[in-house]
Formats: C-alpha cells, structure tokens, sequence
C-alpha cells in the first residue's frame, strides 16, 4: 500500500533563516506531488505542484522554492523565513492519471 | 476555473443529532468532487469521492453525500453524530477534463456538544 511521509512534524525557526521540509512517498510510482499551505480559516492554498522529476510549477508567488530530486521526493525550501511563512504545511499526492489526493500527516512551522 | 464554497464556517450538533455540511460549486461540466475530513494537527482524509454514476454515494465512518445538479450542490450528510467526528471538513472540486489538481473550500468545523 501506499504511504507518505513528511518531517519534520513541528519546527521552530528564526526570522531570516533557512528551511526544508521533506515529503516522501512508498508504494506508487510517478506519482503528482502537492505542496499545500494552510492557515486557520482560510483551508488550503496550493503552494507547489509537480508531475514528474525537476518538473516545479508555482501557483503562488512567495518567499518559498520546491523541488523534486526523485521521483517520490519533494522538497519545500526557503533562503530567508518571512514571519508571515509561518503555517501548517500539508504535502500531497495523486497518481499520475488521477486527481483523488492522499494528504500526509504535516507540518506545524512557526517562525519568531 | 472552477471553485468550491462552504457557506458554514462552524456548525455545532447534538451528539447522537444528524448532520448535514453544506458545498457548492461552481464549474461548467461534471465535476470531480470530494469531501475530506482533518482532525486537529493531522493530515487530509478522504471520507467519499464523486466521478459519476449514482448520485448517491457513500463514504467511510459512515457518511454520504448527494451530487445535485440542478442546485450544484454536494452535501455531506451523517445520520447520527458521534463525538469523534467533531473537526474541520473540506469539500473539493476538480475538473473532469484538463488539469486534475482540486479547489478546496474554506472548510467547516464541526463541534459536536455531549
């Protein structure tokens, strides 16, 4: 069966630094992986989408960068965390012809 | 493009009551369309989905809901309420033609009183 991963479950950064979360997907194959953020009462923002290796489309312009080195990895990354980064960080996704979406467990980010 | 609203931002039942969570949704053709549910700090979980077919459809933990075309509506319904269903309840929609990737809504949580 199918499973995702992502870490780490909760961070705590500083204004200004870096960050990286990881997403990993067991069981499929070329798979469409999401990156979604959440903020409360506002549901879910898509961030980042990709349906194949390097292949990264933006939906959002934003102080954030995805990328894709395998086939089941995605990659959120930042250079500089702004406050307003701070949120639930929900990774996604899909087969490759279908469009039902299998969330992961995510990510609680504040930055301070 | 299409797009999803969830008129209800929160809604409190009765344990043991009935419940019915509201979404629309605006698109040109047939869509996809889902509800899933998120328990506080966790992931997404798929409750139903809808491609075609019956306009019925049931989902896990006891829900189901009804595609309604005249009213573009898919309402999420549960007959009797537990107290472990209270939490925040997405419905989407995706294309049936062309990009796959679904509109959420704003969501709706549901508090549910002893």
């Amino acid at each position: 069966s199918q499973t995702i991963h992502q870490w780490p479950a909760t961070l705590v950064q500083p204004v200004g630094s870096p960050l990286s979360l990881e997403c990993t997907v067991e069981g499929t194959s070329n798979p469409n992986l999401y990156w979604y953020r959440q903020a409360a009462g506002r549901g879910l923002q898509l961030l980042f989408y990709s349906v194949g290796i390097g292949q990264i489309s933006s939906e959002v312009p934003q102080n954030l960068s995805a990328s894709r080195p395998q086939d089941r990895q995605f990659i959120l990354s930042s250079k500089k965390l702004l406050l307003s980064d701070s949120g639930f960080y929900l990774c996604a996704w899909s087969s490759e012809f279908g469009n039902e979406q299998f969330f992961g467990p995510g990510t609680r980010l504040t930055v301070l | 493009a299409q797009s999803v609203t969830q008129p209800d931002i929160h809604i409190t039942v009765s344990e043991g009551a009935s419940l019915e969570l509201r979404c629309n949704y605006s698109y040109g053709a047939t869509p996809y369309l889902f509800w899933y549910v998120q328990s506080p700090g966790q992931g997404l979980q798929l409750l139903l989905k809808y491609f075609s077919g019956d306009t019925l459809v049931q989902g896990i933990k006891g829900f189901e809901a009804e595609f309604k075309r005249s009213q573009s509506s898919f309402n999420l319904r549960k007959p009797s309420v537990h107290w472990s269903d209270a939490a925040e309840y997405f419905c989407a929609v995706a294309a049936s033609g062309g990009s796959y990737i679904p509109t959420f809504g704003r969501g709706t949580s549901l508090i549910v009183h002893p």
